[in-house]
């Protein structure tokens, strides 16, 4: 079936420095991707949607000059958090919808020390 | 403004047990409801989902239904196993694919 990857599964950052995370669609390929946060104890709350070769869309509350979001192709989606400080620690997963069911990725652990 | 809240926020049974689990949500008007299982620092996996025309759906041990006029939906898990231990997450679309997630159901199944 269809799979999603991230990468990486976990990173611990000093303050201020910036991070990248890939998704990727394998064998597939996805127009749209979602971004979520999910601190610990609690659900996944939505950062942002993009679309292959647009901008991406912010959710309230969420600082595009801070999350960078691209989706330069139709496998790859990658959200950069710059100038990470220690309350951006947090799982962070991508999800598409290649058929109607939505699939996410394994997640990655930020930790901003 | 779109609010799904699940009940228990806990919940601990011995192997063997049926169960059930809570789903409630404010606005009926849904595209379709989906139960996913997260096992601790893991991603999402899709157990069910089930559109907004449908009442219910099987899958293995797994029922889940739908009540989109009361905003309601339930995970029925049958004869629990350990491995069934996670936290158990119901989430509804809205328009523009919009997913809201209830804040979860840890589940510990006791050998």
């Amino acid at each position: 079936g269809a799979v999603v990857s991230q990468h990486p599964s976990w990173v611990i950052c000093k303050s201020g420095t910036s991070v990248k995370i890939e998704c990727r669609s394998l064998d597939f390929q996805a127009t749209t991707m979602f971004w979520y946060r999910q601190f610990p104890k609690q659900s996944l709350m939505l950062m942002a949607t993009s679309n292959e070769g647009s901008k991406a869309t912010y959710e309230q509350g969420v600082e595009k000059d801070k999350f960078l979001i691209n989706h330069a192709s139709l496998t790859l989606s990658t959200l950069t958090v710059t100038s990470a400080h220690p309350e951006d620690s947090s799982f962070y997963i991508c999800s598409t919808s290649p058929s109607g069911h939505r699939i996410f990725g394994p997640g990655t652990r930020l930790t901003v020390t | 403004k779109q609010e799904v809240t699940q009940i228990p926020a806990a919940l601990s049974v011995p192997e063997g047990e049926n169960l059930v689990l809570n789903c409630s949500f404010t606005d009926s008007a849904i595209y379709n409801l989906q139960w996913f299982r997260q096992d601790p620092g893991k991603g999402l996996t899709s157990l069910l989902l089930i559109q907004s025309s449908q009442r219910e759906q099987t899958s293995g041990r797994l029922n889940a239904s739908l009540d989109k006029s009361s905003g309601r939906s339930t995970l029925y898990i049958a004869a629990s196993q350990p491995g069934d231990s996670a936290t158990y997450l119901c989430a509804v679309e809205t328009s523009g694919s919009r997913l809201t997630f209830g804040e979860g159901t840890q589940l510990t199944v006791n050998p």
